[in-house]
Formats: structure tokens, sequence, C-alpha cells
């Protein structure tokens, strides 16, 4: 099953703009990544955030993270058309052992020139 | 080039037919995992290798799955008998240990795209 679920689905908008997505999850984590994926193509690791920190920034990538709400942002500021892709927040838990990375099931990013 | 592979790229076979695909992931990285993602969706575990052990799958991985890492560098998925619904992209990722225990960053090649005819 997804843990993950990003929100909204899709978005579209202006070369320039910001883009903000949100991932919320279930279960008590470990630690919350956030991939991208171009069309056809393997995922690109952008940022990991551990459950014991509240922001992360990586460029123009800032993320952010409220376990109490057990949900994540992830702002891209002035955004590019090379942004456009899908984005995905992947959580691992903490219950003890291996705990598989679990993927949501994406928002797509369209960002017009 | 130093990042993770697949091969092939593209598989097209007959239901009922047998597929191998191979991963070759990034060589000072001692843990190897595989995904199926299908379209409009994020991947989905399926089974996870530390050195040469497989340690977790995912029930996903039904018994015409199989998952090795022999010498614990290159892994190979195999599906016998396909099905229609295996079409997929099957992706590979590696990674090395996280600190303080936890899954670092996983490093994902290009994937296997598989049609079962």
């Amino acid at each position: 099953s997804q843990q993950g679920e990003e929100d909204p689905q899709a978005l579209s908008i202006q070369e320039g703009e910001n883009a903000t997505m949100n991932c919320s999850y279930k279960t008590s984590i470990n630690n919350l990544q956030w991939y991208r994926q171009n069309s056809g193509r393997g995922l690109v690791h952008l940022i990991l955030i551990r459950s014991n920190e509240r922001e992360k920034h990586s460029g123009r990538l800032r993320v952010t993270l409220d376990t109490s709400k057990k949900s994540s942002s992830l702002l891209i500021t002035a955004s590019r058309a090379a942004d456009t892709a899908s984005y995905f927040c992947a959580t691992r838990g903490n219950s003890g052992g291996y705990q598989k990375v679990t993927f949501g099931i994406g928002t797509k990013l369209q960002v017009i020139p | 080039d130093t990042g993770v592979s697949q091969n092939p790229r593209h598989k097209i076979t007959k239901r009922g037919q047998n597929v191998t695909f191979r991963c070759d992931p990034i060589s000072e990285h001692n843990r190897l995992y595989w995904y199926r993602q299908t379209l409009g969706q994020g991947p989905e575990f399926l089974t996870y290798f530390q050195n040469e052990a497989q340690l977790e799958k995912s029930r996903l991985l039904s018994d015409r799955f199989s998952a090795e890492r022999p010498k614990g560098s290159f892994s190979t998925l195999e599906i016998q008998r396909t099905e229609q619904g295996d079409s997929a992209m099957y992706l590979c990722a590696s990674s090395s240990p996280g600190l303080a225990g936890g899954a670092g960053a996983q490093y994902f090649g290009p994937g296997t795209r598989l049609t079962v005819l």
C-alpha cells in the first residue's frame, strides 16, 4: 500500500512562480524523502529530512516536516521549465528492523515557459 | 558511468514466457532494491538485498517472481510465466547504509519497461 499521499496530484504554474506540493502519511516515520521523476525515467533523490528535523533547504528546494500532523511540504522557488516532472514523497518507518521506503502516488508538476 | 544501470531498457514478451532483468548498482552500495511502477502510480516495493542476503520481500512478489544477488554486486529479477498484469516499469535502486540506522538516499536506475502481450 502507498503510505504517502501527495497533494495536489497535478499542478501547472508559470515559469518563475513558486510550486508547493504536500505529502501526508499515516504511520510514524524515521525519515521522509522527496524524489523527482522525469517522464519515463528513473527517480532522482532530491532531499531527505529526518523525523527530528523541521525544515531543510537545498538550493531552490525547501522541505518542511510536521510530525504532529504527519505531513510534509516541498517548495520549489523560482520554478523553471526544467522542473517539469513528477514529484514523490517517500517515507521510511521506524518500528525497528528493516523498514521499507514507501512512495506516494506523486504530484505531476508542469512549469509553463 | 558510475550510476545504477539496468538492462534491458525495454522488453516485450508474450504471455507465459519468462523474462529476466539485470541491475548493476553503484559499486560501493551494499543495499539494493527492486520496485515496480505502473502508469500514474509511485514505485511499489518488491524486495531488498543487503549484500547478497535478501532481507525483505513484498507480498506483491508472488511465487512467479524471484530475485537474486549472488555475489552481493549485480542483481537479477526473473518473472516466470508472465501475465499481462506484469506489464510495468521495473526499477532498481541502491544505497549505502544511512546515518543513525535510517535508510539513506536511494539512487535509481533508468528502469526496465516490460510489456506483456
